[in-house]
């Protein structure tokens, strides 16, 4: 089974930091996706790469940006946070775009910023 | 219109019911389907992709209707353990990027 990982399950940041979300996946995959989810609102995409240091932007990129120095590595960085982005950050990947695979979600990263 | 809709829910059902969700999508070329569960505070999961033909997975069986333009998701004997929000997930025509709806709500009782 793929694995992805986001490594924090719970975040606290103070409006105006520089804030690091990081997700980690295991199988190789080529593509890797940035959602938020806020309620009534769904998924919505903020950016993905289908490859290293390839980005596209989503439907909401606003106040993010995104790094892929490495295939398994997929970072969202929010340069500097605010109290409208507290929200379920979630970070997935598949084997290949329109893809009939699915997609491999993360647990999950509930940022709140104070 | 939405890319993808889906009636928000609640679905209130008792054990054992079957109960069934659709989801329209407005991309006629829309080629490849999934639908997602998710728990509450938990990611969304693969639940099964939908065929063309349709396709069934137990209890769950996925419906495709190109010409209105809609899938479906039929769950049959309801279990506790079905509740969830369920998620419809389409790629566009044209995109490979997916389109998640809103998600459908589904509260089995005993």
């Amino acid at each position: 089974d793929v694995k992805v990982t986001q490594s924090s399950r719970y975040l606290v940041k103070r409006t105006g930091e520089k804030v690091f979300l990081e997700c980690v996946q295991d199988m190789d995959h080529e593509n890797m996706f940035w959602y938020r989810q806020d309620p009534g609102l769904g998924l919505r995409l903020i950016y993905f790469s289908y490859d290293v240091k390839m980005k596209e932007k989503g439907d909401i990129p606003e106040g993010y940006s995104v790094s892929r120095e490495k295939k398994e590595r997929f970072s969202l960085i929010l340069e500097s946070a605010s109290t409208n982005q507290t929200s379920m950050y979630l970070c997935a990947s598949s084997l290949d775009l329109g893809t009939t695979y699915g997609y491999t979600f993360g647990s999950g990263t509930r940022l709140t910023v104070v | 219109r939405k890319e993808v809709e889906q009636d928000p829910g609640p679905f209130n059902v008792p054990e054992g019911a079957t109960v069934a969700f659709n989801c329209t999508y407005s991309n006629s070329a829309s080629q490849s389907f999934f639908w997602y569960r998710q728990d509450c505070r938990k990611e969304p999961k693969l639940l099964m992709s939908v065929y063309s033909s349709g396709n069934e997975d137990g209890r769950f069986t996925a419906q495709l209707n190109r010409a209105s333009q809609y899938i479906s998701l039929l769950i049959r004997d309801s279990k506790l353990s079905d509740s969830a929000t369920y998620l419809c997930v389409v790629i566009p025509g044209g995109s490979y990027i997916p389109t998640f709806g809103r998600g459908t709500s589904l509260i089995v009782h005993p």
